[in-house]
């Protein structure tokens, strides 16, 4: 099973609401990881947890706060965000620890599509 | 400029082969990667291929690595509506460059 699961698929929200997204694997991987990604344009690193600990932030404003509960749950939490902060916003899971230069192959979920008014 | 470059646009009849290239000036990268974009949907990876290897089959995929060059290509043989997508090209270890990604489009 290389299923990366992620809820809700489409949320809209206020710039004054506070809201969480969540991303849930079973394959026993050990790194998770936050992409953002605007329409036509890949997606861009966010965070990375690497065996439950944050182990990269891509100077991501503080707007954006990333929880991992255990291993197989990673939550992106969502407060007082801009309109430009609308996008899709992907989970990644991969086997490794992701903190040290060995390889990893990222699965990804469906992501979820934010929409901020 | 940027690390991983791709043509944006590719246009191909049903049936036909369709062959989707990638440059790359980083060469450090243990693994190289493509991955499908179907629209609204997350990226779903296809293949990847290990940087000491010039070349991997997969199915109907073939993935051609030419080191000297920083060339990647991905060819889709006999190809059908549903490999219309966006196809990313991907290279990096646990930090992933992408490409702007190719927009592959199969009329009938």
């Amino acid at each position: 099973d290389t299923e990366v699961t992620q809820t809700p698929k489409h949320l809209v929200m206020g710039m004054t609401n506070k809201k969480s997204l969540k991303c849930e694997q079973h394959m026993g991987h050990r790194a998770m990881y936050w992409y953002k990604q605007k329409a036509k344009k890949p997606p861009e690193l966010m965070f990375v947890y690497s065996y439950e600990k944050l182990s990269i932030n891509e100077s991501v404003p503080s707007r954006f706060s990333p929880e991992c509960p255990n291993s197989s749950l990673l939550n992106l939490h969502l407060h007082a965000l801009q309109p430009e902060d609308s996008a899709l916003y992907l989970c990644a899971s991969s086997p490794d620890g992701g903190g040290t230069s060995s390889t990893d192959t990222q699965y990804f979920g469906p992501g979820t599509r934010l929409t901020v008014l | 400029g940027e690390d991983v470059e791709q043509s944006l646009f590719l246009s191909v009849r049903e049936g036909d082969s369709s062959v989707i290239n990638c440059t790359y000036t980083d060469s450090s990268s243990t693994y190289l990667y493509w991955y499908k974009q179907e629209p609204g949907a997350g990226l779903q990876l296809l293949t990847y291929i290990f940087s000491n290897m010039d070349m991997k089959q997969d199915q109907r995929l073939t993935v051609l690595l030419n080191k000297k060059d920083k060339h990647l290509s991905l060819r889709i043989a006999d190809t059908q509506t549903g490999d219309s997508a966006i196809y990313f090209c991907a290279r990096g270890d646990y930090k992933l460059s992408f490409g702007a990604g190719t927009t592959v489009t199969v009329r009938a």
